[in-house]
């Protein structure tokens, strides 16, 4: 079993609906990012979490420390969101503080 | 304006040849990364260096080199010794020391093995 389980692993939305990506994992973690890979290859880090919530634009983030487990949400979709979204966890013990642990990305299509 | 810059974005190679990809930050962060990228799988370690003159392998390293001579430059070299080289590999960066230790990536190189 993998460590960073992503579901689903692929989502298609039609424009504007409310969109819920989900990230569990089994290990101890310090922080846990979520990442967005554009079609072209290049990732941009959307949100670096280690507890509660966090909102930028019409994305939400939240973890749940104790249940393992992290939702990205995207309020009011839009085509311009499809993408992959990767979720990544950095462990909290042993060996560097900057190795992460990736999933396997949710690819994600809104359409018009 | 601040950023990764990776090269070639695409790149061609005969087996048995070795190729370096280029990787270059204007950020002043101290720590990069190459990871690689196959279809189905997440990103995998290869290399990361956390100070200039420093750097430890990752998950994957076999058949890869790097070199991390100036602070803003961590090419990766993929060697003939690499058995599947044929990947998309990204290079990022992060500011050693920051409790946030958010992560910057490039555009991305794809490698394939004719």
């Amino acid at each position: 079993k993998n460590e960073v389980e992503q579901s689903p692993q692929n989502l298609t939305a039609q424009e504007g609906e409310f969109i819920t990506i989900n990230c569990s994992y089994s290990v101890g973690i310090s922080a846990l990012h979520w990442l967005q890979q554009h079609p072209g290859g290049g990732i941009v880090s959307l949100f670096m979490l280690s507890s509660g919530k966090k909102k930028h634009g019409r994305l939400i983030a939240t973890i749940n420390i104790q249940e393992k487990h992290s939702s990205l949400h995207i309020t009011a979709s839009h085509p311009r969101d499809s993408a992959v979204y990767i979720c990544a966890v950095r462990r909290a013990s042993g060996g560097s503080n900057y190795k992460l642990t990736f999933g396997k990305g949710t690819l994600l299509t809104v359409n018009p | 304006d601040g950023g990764i810059t990776q090269s070639p974005k695409y790149l061609f190679r005969k087996e048995g040849q070795n190729v370096t990809l280029s990787c270059e930050q204007n950020l002043n962060h101290d720590a990069m990364y190459w990871y690689r990228q196959d279809p189905g799988q997440g990103l995998r370690l290869i290399y990361y260096s956390q100070i200039v003159n420093d750097f430890q392998k990752g998950d994957i390293a076999e058949g890869y080199s790097v070199s991390r001579e100036k602070k803003e430059s961590f090419p990766l070299t993929v060697t003939s010794a690499q058995k599947n080289p044929t990947a998309f590999y990204l290079c990022a960066s992060s500011m050693r020391g920051q409790v946030t230790g958010e992560l910057f990536f490039g555009e991305g190189s794809r490698l394939t093995v004719l």
